[in-house]
């Protein structure tokens, strides 16, 4: 079975600086696809980017980056100089090969304040 | 383009009554997913479809829920005597079909509230 965790339940920083959120997943197959998903308040999910299981390339765009690392089963992301408008709840989710759901975690609730 | 649309955005019952939710995906995406999203935790799957067949409902949680896409694009969720655990919001999301991976576009979600 599959499974994301997401330990940081709550995060908050204050505007301007950098922030992380943690993914670690669990998988038995050896082709999977894992995303981010930003959910604003409005509750809309949002996509931000997919990487999969052969591409270790970290990647970066605009004030984001992710950096994925098989060996410890990591994709993490990372904002830079943070806005108040990042604030959000934040989901790392997994897909195995195919066209199968999404496995979610439980989300990180990050408050960017002014 | 239109993206994946939910109705109603807001449904409010009371227990034991039956429920409809609607969902109208991307035109042209044959996969479809219904997800579950009670408060404070992600989106839990419910059951997928590929063209107008239920290709996986393995995350149904009983037989009171059941759901339907005869023609292959719109869908509908169906809730039997509503229990006031089935409060959540409802998410519909589409995809393209293909190797796998396809990003997964989501629809606003229908908030349920059963009384």
């Amino acid at each position: 079975a599959q499974k994301v965790t997401q330990a940081q339940t709550e995060i908050s920083v204050v505007e301007k600086e950098d922030v992380t959120l943690d993914c670690v997943y669990e998988t038995r197959d050896t082709t999977y696809y894992l995303f981010w998903y930003k959910q604003p308040p409005s509750g809309e999910l949002v996509f931000l980017i997919r990487r999969n299981s052969f591409d270790e390339q970290n990647e970066i765009s605009g004030r984001y980056s992710w950096n994925f690392q098989k060996s410890t089963s990591s994709f993490n992301f990372t904002i830079t100089a943070s806005q108040v408008v990042d604030s959000a709840v934040y989901f790392c989710a997994l897909i195995i090969s195919g066209n199968t759901p999404l496995v979610f975690g439980k989300g990180t609730r990050l408050s960017v304040i002014a | 383009g239109a993206g994946v649309s939910q109705t109603p955005s807001n449904k409010v019952t009371e227990k034991g009554k039956y429920v409809e939710l609607r969902c109208d995906p991307i035109s042209g995406h044959t996969a479809l997913y219904w997800y579950r999203q009670s408060l404070g935790q992600g989106p839990e799957f419910l059951i997928y479809f590929q063209g107008t067949g239920a290709a996986d409902d393995s995350g149904l949680p009983n037989d009171r829920f059941f759901a339907v896409r005869p023609e292959g694009s719109v869908s509908t969720l169906k809730i039997q005597r509503t229990e006031r655990g089935d409060s959540a919001v409802y998410l519909c999301a589409s995809s393209l079909l293909g190797e796998g991976g396809n990003e997964q576009f989501f629809g606003p979600g229908t908030r349920l509230t059963v009384l």
